[in-house]
């Protein structure tokens, strides 16, 4: 069953404290993307990657990391230096740069 | 000005009516263009995307591009309640980034 999974589907951070977002593919897409998006916006390009071992930031990387290290694979860390990420976190695929984008079923992160 | 522009509504149209959305991008460049709908609470799934000027139909979904004046726009023919959702606008504008519009709200009344 090819497609895009995230985990967990909420997450839970206390103050000062780093959490990972997991995603993985099993479509064979080149490039992954992570957004974010918060209640009456759009969705915000945080990163994106068009291949292993490489990626860029979006418009709001601060206070995010991610790496590449396996084409299946994408994870995103909240840093305690984001000072707001209460938000809809979603992970998105495609085969490749500028093509049609996948998403996968988001992970909800909530502050303690 | 925002790159991709869309009207928040909500957009009420009855059921078997045509909804029509709306949407306005800012980059001449932009190339290809592409329609999202998500539920609430969910992530956005694919309706269509579209790269020419004209009229792309598939089922009751018809997408719509006029490069000349900027716009696309997505058409639902016969509205039904599980058509009830946000659909987002996205805009490849050529500079390896989608821009996604904050989306307009459908409710299609029963």
């Amino acid at each position: 069953d090819g497609g895009i999974t995230q985990s967990p589907k909420y997450l839970f951070r206390k103050e000062g404290q780093n959490v990972t977002l997991s995603c993985e593919q099993n479509l064979n897409h080149d490039a992954m993307y992570w957004y974010r998006q918060d209640p009456g916006q759009g969705l915000r390009l945080i990163y994106y990657s068009q291949i292993v071992n490489d990626f860029q930031k979006g418009d709001i990387a601060e206070g995010y990391s991610v790496s590449r290290e396996k084409k299946e694979s994408f994870p995103l860390t909240v840093t305690s230096a984001q000072k707001n990420p209460t938000a809809f976190y979603l992970c998105a695929s495609s085969m490749r740069q500028q093509e049609t984008q996948y998403f996968g079923p988001g992970t909800r992160l909530l502050v303690l | 000005q925002k790159e991709v522009e869309q009207n928040s509504g909500p957009l009420s149209v009855p059921e078997g009516a045509i909804a029509s959305l709306n949407c306005t991008y800012s980059d001449r460049g932009s190339q290809s263009f592409f329609w999202y709908r998500q539920y609430s609470g969910k992530s956005p799934e694919l309706i269509m995307f579209i790269y020419s000027n004209g009229d792309k139909e598939d089922g009751r979904f018809t997408a719509q591009l006029n490069k000349a004046s900027q716009y696309v726009s997505l058409l639902i023919r016969d509205s039904q309640p599980s058509d009830s959702a946000t659909y987002l606008c996205a805009v490849n504008g050529g500079y390896q980034k989608v821009t996604f519009g904050t989306g307009t709200k459908l409710q299609v009344i029963p």
